[in-house]
């Protein structure tokens, strides 16, 4: 894919398992967040989003939690499926633009 | 409705050259922003547009310029190419038209080798 793994945490799980990825942020004024899932040669894909003022937002199989004391961000993912398996990045919001995570590669085993 | 579109898909350069890379939006986008996204680095923001103006600039040198026409499109420059220009450049667009970044729609990218 287009992020190597070179140091890329890998997080590996059998199909079926939930899946939780992490990611803290580094500005504490940032009110929007974003999950991206990259698949292989692909562009990022919008997963789902939370703003500052909530603490937890589902949608479907996924669930973003944002805890705001700690400045950290965790994507679950339920009943994780092959299909699953992609690079996931965490993203502040920013004005016009968007910082992103260094990435974390999920590999789903059948 | 189409996707944002990015061409070319794959393109390879020697030092020194230039290289344009042209990005079309998601139809009534009129925000579209510039990523490069390399191994070391990660995704980086180069540029934002909007309405045909620039309003927000990533770190990265002046070697690196883009515009935006009036239907929205939107191409890159990078001039003066060095090695580690190598990368997927990323375009994305939004239906934002303010200051907040609202969601990104990515294209599959620009994937430009420098040898």
């Amino acid at each position: 894919g287009e992020n190597v793994g070179l140091h890329l945490p890998t997080l590996s799980v059998q199909e079926g398992d939930n899946s939780i990825i992490n990611c803290a942020y580094s500005n504490s004024a940032s009110d929007y967040f974003i999950w991206y899932k990259q698949e292989s040669g692909k562009g990022p894909q919008f997963i789902i989003d939370i703003r500052s003022n909530m603490d937890k937002r589902q949608g479907q199989r996924v669930t973003v939690l944002l805890n705001k004391t700690v400045k950290h961000l965790s994507l679950q993912i339920a009943a994780t499926q092959p299909g699953d398996s992609a690079v996931y990045f965490c993203a502040e919001g920013g004005f016009q633009k968007l910082v992103f995570g260094t990435g974390t590669r999920l590999l789903v085993s059948p | 409705k189409a996707g944002v579109t990015q061409t070319p898909r794959y393109l390879i350069k020697t030092r020194g050259q230039q290289v344009t890379l042209s990005c079309s939006p998601i139809s009534g986008h009129r925000s579209v922003s510039w990523y490069q996204q390399t191994p070391g680095q990660g995704l980086q923001f180069l540029f934002e547009y909007f309405s045909e103006t620039q309003r927000n600039k990533g770190n990265f040198p002046g070697r690196f310029s883009g515009r935006q026409f009036s239907n929205s499109r939107s191409e890159m420059n990078v001039s003066t190419l060095e090695l580690g220009d190598s990368a997927l450049y990323l375009c994305a667009s939004s239906w934002t038209t303010g200051g907040d970044t609202g969601e990104l729609f990515f294209g599959e990218g620009s994937r430009l080798t420098v040898l």
